[in-house]
């Protein structure tokens, strides 16, 4: 069974400028959800893919958007950095269904470390 | 608004002694509760869930809906127990549906 992956590890970016990041989600499993994790502070739900479709979100504004691909792999994109931004972006996948109800167990990635200049 | 707290930043203990990491919420539905660890240079993992009431390595963690609990605890700490250990609430229902609200961690050193 494969793991959660995310690349890259490690990405340095300016002011204003547009970042993608990257998961793959462990076999079996069709959701991803992303995190920020500011230093010194537990990860912060930034939003959730399902079915290729957005299916929750935190209190992120809309320069942060998303997307997830039929092999339930995902991408995180943030447009006009801001310093603020800097942080670990973390990656979980689970497998979800309806009917099942929500209990499936969230599996982290190693995470994205995003450091905006 | 659901919310994880976790009192303590810093908790140490010596090998041997018993350990409680505090964990309170504040929810309105049903909750459900986790506990996460990052050892040193690892990626966030369960731990335990509160729906298991299993033992995790020898932590066990009783849900207490009267006084909005989810305290971890260790008979006996181990030094690789030492660890940022997170609790954690998933959502429900509503638009944040599997959403997990983190409490700001708890780093615990286990001295020899």
């Amino acid at each position: 069974e494969t793991g959660v992956t995310q690349s890259p590890t490690h990405l340095i970016k300016t002011r204003g400028q547009q970042v993608t990041l990257r998961c793959s989600s462990q076999s079996g499993h069709n959701t991803v959800s992303w995190y920020q994790q500011a230093l010194g502070q537990g990860p912060q739900f930034i939003f959730q893919y399902y079915r290729e479709e957005e299916n929750g979100r935190g209190n992120f504004p809309p320069r942060f958007s998303g997307l997830q691909f039929p092999n339930y792999s995902s991408e995180l994109n943030v447009n006009a950095l801001e310093l603020d931004d800097s942080a670990l972006y973390l990656c979980a996948s689970s497998s979800w269904g309806r009917r099942a109800g929500n209990t499936d167990t969230q599996y982290f990635g190693p995470g994205t470390r995003l450091t905006v200049l | 608004a659901q919310r994880v707290t976790q009192p303590e930043k810093l908790l140490s203990v010596f090998k041997g002694a018993p350990v409680e990491l505090k964990c309170n919420y504040s929810y309105s539905g049903s909750p459900e509760l986790f506990w996460y660890v990052q050892y040193s240079r690892q990626r966030l993992q369960l731990l335990l869930r509160h729906i298991s009431r299993e033992s995790i390595k020898g932590f066990t963690a009783d849900l207490n809906k009267g006084e909005t609990s989810f305290h971890l605890k260790k008979p006996f700490a181990q030094e690789e127990d030492s660890a940022m250990y997170y609790c954690a609430l998933k959502s429900a229902g509503g638009t944040s549906y599997g959403k997990l609200t983190f409490g700001q961690g708890t780093i615990l050193t286990v001295h020899p």
